[in-house]
């Protein structure tokens, strides 16, 4: 039983717009949310993360937001630049110090 | 240095070798991961090495055995390995376990 759903397994957008990034998970007793990025042949790289006691993290071009009451995040990125094409994952655990639940990921692809 | 060096990057395996898979870090975290990761799948964790000793164990098969000699190094050692164990193994090492620094993996392939 998947906790956290990437439901979008790939997502293509064009350079210069607004990448959407879509995460739900089942479990409410999540308390700290993380986004991962992999590139081919490498392990994946922390990206933003936020907990649940917020609903709106950012960073640069990354902006992450949590609505707890429908268990959904997403993950914006804009202006998009080819260098974001990569695997997303969206992952979560119960707090700073437990593991890590990782999703199943969405490739995103920056069109030029 | 924010790196997490694994070696090899690649291996091919007997079903009967034993081999061992290597990870190190010099960050001065306190904890030290084994991931599995199939094609098209999430990471799954495997072990947690906290303060050099074995915290998790995510009912991994006997065949694969963690040994953490220090708190830089995080081995893998393994042995009778099957073909559905083929994947790319990830290590990754933590401060917290929420902001984890992985490796670039091995790509194990058992024939």
């Amino acid at each position: 039983d998947q906790q956290v759903k990437q439901n979008s397994p790939s997502l293509s957008v064009q350079e210069g717009r607004i990448s959407i990034l879509n995460c739900d998970y089942t479990n409410s007793m999540f308390d700290y949310f993380l986004w991962y990025k992999k590139y081919p042949a490498e392990g994946p790289t922390f990206l933003i993360s936020i907990s649940s006691i917020k609903d709106k993290n950012e960073d640069g071009r990354f902006t992450v937001f949590l609505n707890k009451s429908a268990k959904h995040l997403s993950l914006h990125i804009v202006p998009s630049q080819p260098g974001d094409s990569a695997v997303y994952f969206c992952a979560a655990s119960m707090n700073r110090d437990d593991k890590i639940i990782f999703g199943k990921g969405t490739r995103l692809h920056i069109l030029p | 240095d924010t790196e997490v060096t694994q070696t090899p990057k690649h291996l091919v395996m007997g079903m009967t070798n034993k081999k061992s898979l290597k990870c190190e870090q010099h960050m001065g975290h306190r904890a030290m991961y084994w991931y599995k990761q199939k094609a098209k799948k999430p990471p799954e964790l495997m072990f947690v090495y906290s303060y050099e000793k074995l915290s998790i164990n995510e009912s991994v098969p006997s065949r694969f055995s963690p040994e953490c000699p220090n708190s830089s190094l995080l081995n893998l050692h393994l042995h009778a390995l099957q073909p559905e164990d083929s994947a790319l193994y990830l290590c990754a090492s933590s401060q917290v376990a929420t902001e984890a620094f992985f490796g670039q993996g091995t790509r194990l392939t058992v024939v």
